[in-house]
């Protein structure tokens, strides 16, 4: 199975702070990697798939990069909406797995 | 637009069943593979099984295989899963999700139902 590893596990920042976290998979799992934003008490949302394409309506203030085992999502300009749990995802084989999310706190 | 709503969940003892329904609109369930996604109070997400447009790829995580059961029915836009043997560790909010790629690969998760919530306890 491949592990994904997120870190840090929490991040407390301020706005208009850039802000990045970094998602690092046991194997090479090409760009199969999606990222999600989940806020309290509701469903995960898609942000990010194939390591960098932003999903169409997600602010631009969201990036993704990386390939292979090493990926980041970054957020140039951190805005209150975005204090979430973010998790990345690796659609590179079954089992799917999530990394363990990276709490985003609003200083 | 796309919408997926989950039903079935509730409390049940250790040992027992539950079947969860998904009920899809919005586009053409029969098209795609779909996926289930559970996440323990107050943890991270786990995916628990996929499963193709027609039914003839199926995966499952490690912790419930031989215990749960997907399923659907391409005529009523439904998604099953057929929880047997439940465990204390099987609570969670269980999320019903389309899958863009097939049998769920390759490209993403979205949308993501509202969930339901499944309690194993005595």
């Amino acid at each position: 199975d491949i592990q994904l590893t997120q870190s840090p596990s929490f991040l407390s920042a301020s706005v208009g702070d850039r802000v990045t976290i970094t998602c690092r998979a046991s194997q090479g799992i090409g760009s199969y990697l999606a990222w999600y934003q989940q806020k309290p008490g509701k469903a995960p949302k898609l942000l990010m798939h194939t390591a960098s394409t932003l999903k169409s309506g997600v602010p631009s203030r969201f990036s993704g990069s990386g390939s292979g085992t090493e990926f980041t999502l970054t957020i140039s300009s951190l805005q209150p909406a975005d204090c979430a749990t973010y998790y990345c995802q690796q659609l590179y084989s079954h089992p799917l797995t999530f990394g363990p999310g990276t709490r985003l706190e609003i200083k | 637009e796309v919408q997926l709503l989950e039903s079935g969940g509730g409390l049940v003892q250790p040992g027992g069943s539950l079947r969860l329904s998904c009920a899809a609109s919005g586009f053409t369930f029969s098209s795609y593979s779909m996926s289930w996604v559970r996440q323990a109070p107050g943890k991270g997400l786990e995916w628990v099984s996929a499963i193709s447009a027609g039914s003839d790829h199926i995966h499952y995580a490690d912790s419930v295989k031989g215990r749960f059961t997907v399923s659907r029915d391409n005529s009523q836009s439904t998604l099953y899963l057929q929880m047997n043997s439940l465990r204390a560790e099987d609570t969670a909010i269980y999320y019903c999700v389309h899958c863009s790629g097939g049998i769920c690969l390759q490209k993403w998760l979205d949308p993501w139902g509202q969930g339901t919530l499944v309690t194993v306890s005595s």
